[in-house]
């Protein structure tokens, strides 16, 4: 079964600073991944996507995500944060055949100072 | 430019009461999903539905079931409310399985739910 590890639950950083995300899953064939982001009180929102081909994916707002095999993860990066990036950020996985359901991480509350 | 509309954005109910949440999609999408979201835990899958009528079992189906009679429409039942069902519950949808972006959920923006 699929599954998705998110070790930071909360991520403090300066507007400005760069940011890194961590997101380590658990599939044995090529996964295709995920990241959404969750703005207070809204629903989910697609950032970016990894299904093949190039290991770094561009998404919205300035965000990309950088597929490693090796080390299982994929992690979502951001050089320079602004205030309204403060957000939950959730990383899924799905196989890549059969189960066409993604399973989500537990989320990382991301806040910004000024 | 809403794609997943939830009907409800708060209730409150009381324990005992039947709940009915409603949401609609209109990009002609085959899948739907219900989720539950809770601080610490992420979402969880309640039920999904990949065709009208056709209905699985999530990962917490317990304590609730739904209702597909239209393509566009996917309901979430909570026959007797129970205050453990205090949480946020999140629809969504994608398009059919082995169509490319099957794995692609659109969301829409919640229903917070408090039973007292």
């Amino acid at each position: 079964a699929q599954s998705v590890t998110q070790p930071d639950i909360h991520i403090t950083v300066s507007e400005g600073a760069s940011l890194e995300l961590r997101c380590n899953y658990s599939y044995g064939a090529t996964p295709y991944l995920f990241w959404y982001v969750q703005s207070p009180g809204q629903g989910l929102q697609l950032l970016l996507k990894y299904f093949s081909g190039d290991t770094l994916v561009q998404g919205i707002k300035g965000f990309e995500a950088e597929f490693k095999r090796s080390q299982s993860s994929f992690n979502l990066r951001k050089p320079s944060v602004h205030w309204s990036d403060a957000a939950e950020y959730f990383c899924a996985v799905a196989q890549s055949g059969g189960s066409y359901i993604p399973t989500f991480g537990r989320g990382t509350s991301l806040i910004v100072h000024p | 430019d809403v794609k997943v509309t939830q009907s409800s954005r708060y209730l409150v109910k009381r324990t005992g009461e039947k709940v009915f949440l409603e949401c609609v999609q209109d990009m002609d999408h085959e899948n739907m999903f219900w989720y539950r979201q809770d601080p610490g835990l992420g979402l969880r899958l309640i039920y999904f539905s990949y065709d009208v009528k056709m209905k699985e079992k999530g990962d917490i189906p317990e304590g609730y079931s739904v209702s597909r009679e239209k393509k566009e429409r996917f309901s979430l039942i909570l026959e007797s409310a129970s205050t453990n069902q205090t949480s946020m519950y999140l629809c969504a949808s994608s398009v059919g399985q082995g169509r490319t972006g099957a794995n692609v959920l659109t969301f829409g923006a919640g229903s917070r739910l408090t039973v007292l």
